[in-house]
C-alpha cells in the first residue's frame, strides 16, 4: 500500500522568502503525485501534479515541485512566498487506474510580515 | 469548466439522526470517490464507485452506506450519527477510462461540512 510522509507539521516563513515543503512517498512503482492546498474550512485546490516526463513540474500560483525517484521525494517549492499562501498543504499519492488517493498529514504554512 | 458539485454544503444534525450527502460528478466522469476529513486531519478515503459498482472500500463505518446511480451521481447515507462524524466530506470524480494520464487525476468537490451536535 502506498503512503506519504510530510515531516514538517508547521512551517513559518517571512513574506518574500523562499519556501520548500517536503514530501516523501512509499510505493512499489512510480506513483502519480499531487500537491493540494487548503485554506481553513475550504476545499482542496490542486496546485500541481506529476504523472511522468519532466521531473520538474510547474503549478499554479508560482509553485513548482521536483520528483526525485532516487529519494522517493516530491518536494514543493516557491521562490517568494506571499501572505496569501498561508494555508495547509497536502502531498498526495495515487497508483494508476481507479485507485484511492492517499494524503500526507499536511504542513501548515504561516507567513509572517 | 464544470466541476464536482456537492450538496448540501453545510449540514447540522443531532446525534442519532441520519444524513444524506450528494455528489454530482463532472459530466462524462464515471468514477466517484468519497473522503472524510476530520478536524485537523488529512482526508481519509471512505469508498469509491466505478460504473455504479463499488470499486474500493476504505475506513467507512458500517453505519454509512453509499451508492452510485444511473446518472453517475452518488449519495453517502449516514445513520445513527455520532459526534465523531463531524467532518468535511469530499467527493471526487475521475473521467472515463481511455488511456492517457488524465484518468489518474481525481477532481475534488468543495466538500460538505457536517456538524453533529
Amino acid at each position: 500500500a502506498q503512503s506519504v510522509t510530510q515531516p514538517d507539521i508547521h512551517i513559518t516563513v517571512s513574506e518574500g522568502a523562499s519556501l520548500e515543503l517536503r514530501c516523501n512517498y512509499s510505493y512499489g512503482a512510480t506513483p502519480y503525485l499531487f500537491w493540494y492546498v487548503q485554506s481553513p474550512g475550504q476545499g482542496l485546490q490542486l496546485l500541481l501534479k506529476y504523472f511522468s516526463g519532466d521531473t520538474l513540474v510547474q503549478g499554479i500560483k508560482g509553485f513548482e515541485a521536483e520528483f526525485k525517484r532516487s529519494q522517493s521525494s516530491f518536494n514543493l517549492r516557491k521562490p517568494s512566498v506571499h501572505w496569501s499562501d498561508a494555508a495547509e498543504y497536502f502531498c498526495a499519492v495515487k497508483p494508476g487506474g481507479y485507485q484511492k488517493v492517499t494524503f500526507g498529514t499536511g504542513t501548515k504554512l504561516q507567513v509572517i510580515p | 469548466a464544470a466541476g464536482v458539485i456537492q450538496s448540501p454544503r453545510h449540514l447540522i444534525k443531532e446525534k442519532r439522526e441520519t444524513a444524506t450527502l450528494k455528489c454530482y460528478p463532472i459530466p462524462r466522469h464515471d468514477t466517484v470517490y468519497w473522503y472524510q476529513q476530520g478536524p485537523g486531519q488529512d482526508p481519509q478515503f471512505l469508498i469509491s464507485f466505478y460504473e455504479k459498482m463499488q470499486s474500493d472500500k476504505g475506513s467507512i463505518p458500517d453505519r454509512f452506506s453509499a451508492q452510485q446511480f444511473s446518472d453517475y451521481h452518488s449519495e453517502l447515507n449516514m445513520s445513527s450519527l455520532e459526534l465523531g462524524d463531524s467532518a468535511l466530506y469530499f467527493c471526487a470524480s475521475s473521467p472515463l477510462a481511455g488511456g492517457g494520464n488524465e484518468d489518474n487525476e481525481q477532481f475534488f468537490g468543495p466538500g460538505t461540512r457536517l456538524t453533529v451536535l
